[in-house]
């Protein structure tokens, strides 16, 4: 199946600094990538869309100006969190969709655990 | 507005079988996925139906109606292995996911 990497897959980092976290579909061209946030216990967020080449698509209630997306390829997405707070701290994790598949499978990073302290 | 149920919690036997329940509403349908998430790790997936009937994948069934906004996961032979949290998602007419809160399903021995 297709893979989709992620990196870092944890950091900690102090209140105020960015983070940039890095997604990448390894074996194929990602038409469209996601990016979701999970707290504890709680169900997948989706925070925004991005396709190659255009500006990310934000979810109500996401900062775009904190949240910063880039999809530069076909192959590689990046979220920067700037200015992280505590509040902040979550699970990111990204998918890729294939855009040579017949239906629309997302595929998963394995997850970027964020600790702001 | 769009809305995924699903049990918040299940328990089942190891070896026995379970029936997760999954309904949904959403601005139309474009297929429904079952996905399996490890405590701490990104979702796997499960199955994928678009039409109406049964998947049936080794000890994974997936099942939907798509006049009744239903599906069901059905888990045999149940291993500790698969205590996780089972998610369903259902792809709406803009193919954005629409995600469940997901069943948290605990196998005892």
């Amino acid at each position: 199946g297709a893979v989709v990497s992620q990196h870092p897959s944890r950091v900690i980092c102090k209140s105020g600094t960015s983070v940039k976290i890095e997604c990448r579909s390894l074996d194929f061209q990602a038409t469209t990538m996601f990016w979701y946030r999970q707290f504890p216990k709680q169900s997948l967020m989706l925070m925004a869309t991005s396709n190659e080449g255009s500006k990310a698509t934000y979810e109500q209630g996401v900062e775009k100006d904190k949240f910063l997306i880039n999809h530069a390829s076909l192959t590689l997405s990046t979220l920067t969190v700037t200015s992280a707070h505590p509040e902040d701290s979550s699970f990111y994790i990204c998918s890729a969709r294939d855009g040579g598949q017949d239906y629309n499978e997302q595929f998963f990073g394995p997850g970027t655990r964020l600790t702001v302290l | 507005g769009q809305n995924i149920d699903q049990p918040t919690e299940m328990t089942a036997t190891e070896g026995a079988i379970v029936q997760i329940n999954c309904t949904y509403q959403t601005s139309g349908f474009n297929g429904l996925f079952w996905y399996q998430q490890h405590a701490g790790e990104a979702p796997t997936f499960l199955s994928y139906n678009v039409l109406d009937g049964l998947e049936e994948k080794g000890r994974f069934s997936s099942f939907l109606s798509r006049s009744k906004g239903y599906s069901y996961l059905l888990l045999k032979e149940l291993q500790m292995k698969d205590s996780a949290s089972y998610l369903c998602a259902v792809m709406d007419s803009n193919y954005q996911l629409i995600w469940g809160a997901g069943t948290k399903l605990i196998i005892k021995p």
